[in-house]
């Protein structure tokens, strides 16, 4: 398999259920990104992790707990979510070392939280 | 810092005419840019990207698109829309971050393909 996989495709959770989003990457890549994406919204990064080390946490409410074992893997934890976290969470990966490395995307897991 | 501003939220062309899609950009640096699409329950992929070299750059499915420095643009361009082409477009700055990319990204422009 190639590219970046992500499951489960779509997750419907009460607002007390723990659930947990993975992603894999088949690139060889180094680093690895959460984004958020919400309707009429900009893609809102969430999280990165370089070489298994986060770097980026974008003010991100600790009911979303992220990690990532290996280069390959990247988890989001997701515990007492609320209804405006309904959204597209996309995982995406690159070469790092250079803005001019592409992001490479999952195609996402589509959450709904009742 | 920077920023993308994609004019028009919605572009809505004939099956055969030219698309257009605007972007415009601010940065701090000399910018890496981006085109991304995304087709309905499907994550981004990239169109096309501008590093440095020439300005006018050519990406996937006869999309193209102009660095224009002066104007602070890189408007995505197609001569002969195809119903296709029917999807979501973002543009994106990227600022390297010695081991990852920064991208900021527009609020994308969804486009509209009319037999």
């Amino acid at each position: 398999e190639t590219g970046v996989t992500q499951t489960p495709r779509h997750l419907v959770m009460g607002m007390t259920n723990k659930k947990s989003l993975k992603c894999e990457q088949h690139l060889g890549h180094n680093a690895m990104y959460w984004y958020k994406q919400s309707a009429k919204k900009p893609l809102e990064l969430m999280f990165v992790y370089s070489l298994e080390e986060r770097v980026e946490n974008n003010s991100v409410p600790s009911r979303f707990s992220p990690e990532c074992p290996n280069s390959s893997h990247l988890f989001l934890h997701l515990h007492t979510l609320q209804p405006e976290d309904s959204a597209l969470y996309l995982c995406a990966s690159s070469q790092g070392g250079g803005g001019a490395s592409p992001l490479h995307f999952g195609n996402g897991t589509r959450l709904t939280v009742t | 810092a920077q920023s993308v501003t994609q004019l028009g939220s919605h572009v809505s062309v004939s099956e055969g005419a030219l698309v257009l899609l605007r972007c415009n950009y601010s940065s701090s640096v000399p910018p890496y840019l981006f085109w991304y699409v995304q087709y309905p329950n499907q994550g981004l992929q990239l169109l096309l990207k501008y590093t440095t070299g020439a300005t006018l750059v050519k990406g996937i499915n006869g999309f193209e698109a102009e660095f224009k420095k002066s104007e602070t643009s890189f408007h995505l361009t197609k001569p002969s829309a195809h119903m296709s082409d029917a999807a979501e477009y973002f543009c994106a700055v990227s600022l390297p971050r010695g081991g990852y990319q920064k991208v900021t990204f527009g609020t994308g422009t969804k486009l509209q393909v009319i037999p």
